[in-house]
């Protein structure tokens, strides 16, 4: 069956830090991907897509890397701040679907 | 704000009874997804409707059922209500939604559903 999955124990990092957060996934072959950031109580909110012929992306202090071969995507934050504290979500095309992992917990302390 | 109207935010319900949640989506966008999210689950596929068509359909039970009406808004129907039912319902919107394009998905702020 198809899974994504994420590191379900939070990550707790200093501000200035980077995080990186990672994205597993088996039985896919995602034309793309895509990562989220959720709040409590809010709805999901796009960050980045990456494409499967494209092994990197970045917005700002944000970057994305997807290995089609390792079935991984990598999402790194730099020089985190407290306001990244939020839970990141990557999601899958399957089909017309979009499917998430159930997301990691980022906890940026000052 | 997203741009993608959910209501209610909240309802309170017994079991055994029928809910209707109610989206709009983006002005513009011709795709409606619905999603279930719940602690042990995470966010969870339901359907998706294309300019009134059904187009995708996931873990969605028979006791579930959705439309998407002429006008581009969606309603989530649960029937036959049981505890377990009991999570947060987000609605989102996309321009297309085909299966090859890349969209991006814009997600209402959910309806709450507690059933008691």
């Amino acid at each position: 069956s198809q899974k994504i999955e994420q590191n379900s124990e939070a990550l707790n990092i200093q501000e200035g830090k980077t995080a990186t957060l990672t994205c597993n996934y088996t039985n896919y072959s995602p034309a793309y991907l895509q990562w989220y950031r959720q709040d409590p109580g809010r709805g999901p909110v796009f960050l980045l897509l990456i494409r499967e012929n494209e092994k990197e992306k970045r917005k700002e202090r944000l970057k994305v890397t997807f290995d089609t071969t390792l079935k991984q995507s990598l999402f790194h934050i730099t020089a985190s701040q407290p306001a990244d504290s939020a839970t990141y979500l990557c999601a899958l095309n399957s089909g017309y679907a979009l499917n998430f992992g159930k997301g990691t917990s980022l906890l940026v302390t000052p | 704000d997203s741009g993608v109207t959910q209501t209610p935010k909240h309802l309170i319900t017994a079991t055994g009874q029928r809910v209707t949640l109610r989206c709009s989506p983006r002005s513009g966008d011709l795709s409606v997804y619905w999603y279930q999210q719940s602690l042990d689950q995470g966010l969870q596929f339901l359907i998706q409707y294309y300019n009134g068509e059904e187009r995708a359909k996931g873990n969605i039970l028979e006791r579930f059922s959705a439309q998407q009406f002429p006008d581009l808004h969606s309603e989530l129907n649960l029937s036959s209500l049981e505890l377990g039912d009991s999570a947060l319902y987000f609605c989102a919107s996309s321009a297309h939604g085909g299966s090859s394009t890349n969209e991006k998905l814009f997600f209402g702020s959910g309806t709450q559903l507690s059933v008691l």
